[in-house]
Parts: C-alpha cells; sequence; structure tokens
C-alpha cells in the first residue's frame, strides 16, 4: 500500500524557517517524480515545487522562488520541503505526492499544517 | 503563471451529467495534454480522477470522463451520485516545465 507521511508543520513567525519532511513507502520511490502542493485554509490548490527522480531537475512555482528548496533523499525514501523567510501568505497546509501517471499526482499524503503568523 | 479558470459552482440532481470547464492559455492547457483532475472531500487529501486530458486511474468510476479543446479541458461526470459531491480542480502542465491548478468548483448534487 502507497502512503506517504508529511511532517515538520507548525506556528512559526514571519521570516522564520521550517523544514518539511515527507516519508514515503510501499512504492519504488526512487522511481518517480515527487510533488509539494499547497492549500490555504477555504482556498484552492496551489502547486509549489517538483522534483525528478535523481534531483536533477527541480521546478518551482514563482512565489516561493529563492525561499523554498526541495530535495530528495531516495536511500530514505524521503522528500522535503525547506522553507525560509516565511511570510503570512505562506499559511496552508502542505500535501506531498507521487507523480506516479505523467504529470499528474495520483497518491497524496494527509498534508501538514504551516501557520505563519507572529 | 495565472491559475486556470473555473466555475465557483456547478449543481445537478441525481442521475444527470455535469460538465466543468477549465480555461487555461496557450502557455498550459493550449501547448500540451497533459490536463488532470482532482476531486477533494471536505477535509480529505484531493483524489485524481482524470490525467492526460482523458485517462482514468484505475478504481475511478467510468461516469468520469475528461476532454480538451483548444485552451479549455472539460470534466463531465455522468450519473451524479450524492458522493460525487465536492470540489474539483483541474490542473495542467505549463510551457515553463510548472503546472498550475485551477481555481475550484464547488458540485452540489441537489
Amino acid at each position: 500500500e502507497v502512503q506517504l507521511v508529511e511532517s515538520g508543520g507548525g506556528l512559526v513567525q514571519p521570516g522564520g524557517s521550517l523544514r518539511l519532511s515527507c516519508a514515503a513507502s510501499g512504492f519504488t520511490f526512487s522511481r518517480d517524480w515527487m510533488t509539494w502542493v499547497r492549500q490555504a485554509t477555504g482556498k484552492g490548490l496551489e502547486w509549489v515545487a517538483n522534483i525528478n527522480q535523481d534531483g536533477t531537475k527541480i521546478y518551482y512555482v514563482e512565489s516561493v522562488k529563492g525561499r523554498f528548496t526541495i530535495s530528495r533523499d531516495n536511500a530514505r525514501n524521503s522528500l522535503y520541503l525547506q522553507m525560509n523567510s516565511l511570510r503570512a501568505e505562506d499559511t496552508a497546509v502542505y500535501y506531498c505526492a507521487r507523480d506516479g501517471v505523467p504529470a499528474a499526482q495520483n497518491y497524496w499524503g494527509q498534508g501538514t499544517l504551516v501557520t505563519v503568523s507572529s | 503563471q495565472s491559475a486556470l479558470t473555473q466555475p465557483a459552482s456547478v449543481s445537478g440532481s441525481p442521475g444527470q451529467s455535469i460538465t466543468i470547464s477549465c480555461t487555461g492559455t496557450s502557455s498550459d492547457i493550449g501547448s500540451y495534454n497533459y490536463v488532470s483532475w482532482y476531486q477533494q472531500h471536505p477535509g480529505k487529501a484531493p483524489k485524481l480522477m482524470i490525467y492526460e486530458v482523458s485517462n482514468r486511474p484505475s478504481g475511478v468510476s467510468n461516469r468520469f470522463s475528461g476532454s480538451k479543446s483548444g485552451n479549455t479541458a472539460s470534466l463531465t461526470i455522468s450519473g451524479l451520485q450524492a458522493e460525487d459531491e465536492a470540489d474539483y480542480y483541474c490542473c495542467s502542465y505549463t510551457t515553463i516545465d510548472t503546472r498550475v491548478f485551477g481555481g475550484g468548483t464547488k458540485l452540489t448534487v441537489l
């Protein structure tokens, strides 16, 4: 059974940092692109970033470029999102997702809440 | 990259069919056959319903179908059921190798 379990969310002050983790199991993690998607409370989904199988191709939404870094450790079956210079508008539930089919996410974690507030 | 445009809400009665549109540009929907659709129930993670415009993942009912014409993609749900009531989001690959979601459509089953 495919499982994606996010962790690392919490309350952080504006300008602060947080590192999200996503533990993957039930599939060959190293074979798939992985994605982070976020959703502010009561709002729609926003694609944040993705990374290819060996970490050599990485893409970000414009609003997080230079502040967020996506990475992965295939030996640990883990995906990460390092978030720096956090802003109030980064407050959201962050989902880790597996790109198990072309250009789409067919498995999602349960999400971890990040709240940026003083 | 601006969000794709979806109607805020649609509704239909059980057994009817509804269609949700998703309008983009030549920089996303119009350039690739990489449109996907997600269903999200309140408090739950999204679920993939359609990928590559019209492909259904294993386990998704054949009542769900997708299509595309030009810069607009569509999701059709036939034989509407109460459990179809949810938010639906489209998503497209873009010419700068990112993805962009639509604003979401709330489906109400009357």
